[in-house]
């Protein structure tokens, strides 16, 4: 167990509507990340917050895409008009010093 | 542009045998190389990781050879078990606090 946990773990939605993930880390994590990963393919950074502040987001991250940290603690992501492109497993991962530790994800579907 | 290409795509080998899966990079910023490895319904985890100044590593049954000139990394899983059935991704990243630069994944299938 690695301590980051993740909410939805599967999310189903219809095209066009808004979905919302959320990402726990544990309390030493001042770094968290956010990756997209698609069937048969590796994870894909999108996003990179140190404590709350968005220090990095991926070209991957359409004007769609929008992430907080509010204080430093929880994330969430958002995706607004979603497309069935954007059908995929949405993992966060924290970090504290060093490594990063990877929740279980959550799986959008978009119909 | 893919910066870490990963070979094969899927292996199947019989148990007690070697799995061995092939990286090579094009970032010569990278100075860190995990690999990680990922069960169905499971976030990746990290199972082994090299620098650029070592060529090579072994912790228990997993070793990494990386060959820094030819920009290549290699991880050899000995004695292979059913349990290690699963998904392996090499990775390079350019420093410890950055974001990971994934390969495309090999699915490994070690028969009973």
């Amino acid at each position: 167990d690695t301590g980051v946990s993740q909410d939805p773990r599967h999310k189903i939605t219809k095209r066009g509507q808004n979905v919302t993930f959320r990402c726990d880390p544990i309390s030493e994590h001042n770094r968290l990340y956010w990756y997209r990963q698609t069937l048969g393919q590796g994870p894909e950074f999108l996003t990179y917050f140190q404590n709350e502040a968005q220090l990095e987001k991926s070209r991957l991250l359409s004007n769609r895409f929008s992430a907080e940290r509010p204080k430093g603690s929880f994330s969430t992501l958002e995706i607004q008009r979603t497309e069935q492109g954007d059908s995929a497993m949405y993992l966060c991962a924290g970090a504290g010093a060093d490594e990063q530790f990877f929740g279980p994800g959550t799986r959008l579907t978009v119909l | 542009q893919q910066q870490v290409k990963q070979s094969p795509q899927s292996l199947i080998v019989q148990k007690g045998g070697i799995s061995i899966i092939n990286c090579a990079y094009e970032n010569t910023a990278f100075d860190y190389f995990p690999w990680y490895q990922q069960f169905p319904g499971k976030g990746p985890a990290l199972l082994i990781a090299i620098r650029p100044d070592v060529s090579e590593k072994k912790e228990g049954r997993f070793t990494i050879s990386f060959n820094k000139s030819a920009k290549q990394f290699s991880l050899h899983i000995m004695d292979s078990q059913p349990g290690d059935s699963a998904t392996y991704f090499c990775a390079g990243i350019m420093n410890r606090d950055d974001k990971i630069i994934f390969g495309k994944g090999t699915r490994l299938h070690i028969l009973p």
